[in-house]
């Protein structure tokens, strides 16, 4: 079956630090991924998404690369702030199961100013 | 933003009551989801739906029932709660789950629910 494997946290940082979360997936065929991000108190909204290999996906900063050779789809952002602080997960769909989702554990991430 | 609702928004509850959690949306997606979330496990699926009456199970179901009569009502009933589905509780929807969607999911705000 499919399975997303992320980074273990917690993860804290300084403000404008370099921030890397690592994501690596299991599935069949091609499926799409994703990073959602989650803020206290708040359901999941969707952080940046890449639908094929090699695509990046992008948003506030923050970029990820479908690598099909690796299974990986890290999440990078150069220069972290104080309102980046919340809880990332990496998720794949692989289009065949009435768009489920399968999701990674979460990584909380916190920075300090 | 996605329009979805969800209520209550918080409950306690005593064990062996039955209880429901709603989710209402505004998008007209045709596919809804329920999540439990707990510390250590991530998101799991309890059911989702792939149209109206149209249900199934996903990968944490017992103890749990779902019911969709309307694309915009998705209902999660616990028969006889228990303290071990003591969760956040999320609803979610995606616009399609065929070859050409992304699949994207949208969430709504969450249900903390608290059974004593």
């Amino acid at each position: 079956g499919n399975s997303v494997t992320q980074m273990e946290g917690p993860v804290t940082l300084s403000e404008e630090a370099f921030l890397t979360i690592n994501c690596t997936y299991t599935a069949t065929g091609y499926p799409s991924l994703f990073w959602y991000v989650q803020y206290p108190g708040e359901g999941l909204q969707l952080l940046l998404k890449a639908t094929k290999a090699d695509d990046k996906g992008s948003n506030k900063g923050f970029e990820a690369t479908y690598r099909k050779e690796t299974t990986s789809f890290h999440l990078e952002k150069g220069s972290v702030q104080v309102s980046d602080s919340a809880v990332y997960f990496c998720a794949l769909s692989d289009h065949t199961n009435a768009g489920k989702s399968t999701f990674g554990d979460g990584t909380t991430l916190t920075v300090k100013p | 933003d996605a329009g979805i609702t969800q209520s209550p928004r918080h409950k306690v509850t005593e064990t062996g009551t039955p209880v429901t959690l709603r989710c209402h949306q505004t998008e007209n997606h045709r596919y809804m989801y329920w999540y439990r979330q707990d510390p250590g496990h991530g998101l799991r699926l309890i059911h989702y739906s792939y149209g109206v009456k149209d249900t199934d199970k996903g990968e944490v179901s017992d103890g749990y029932s779902v019911s969709r009569s309307k694309t915009e009502d998705f209902l999660l009933t616990l028969e006889s709660a228990t303290s071990s589905q003591t969760s956040v509780y999320f609803c979610a929807i995606s616009e399609s789950g065929g070859l050409k969607s992304t699949d994207t999911q949208y969430f709504g705000p969450g249900t903390r629910l608290t059974v004593l």
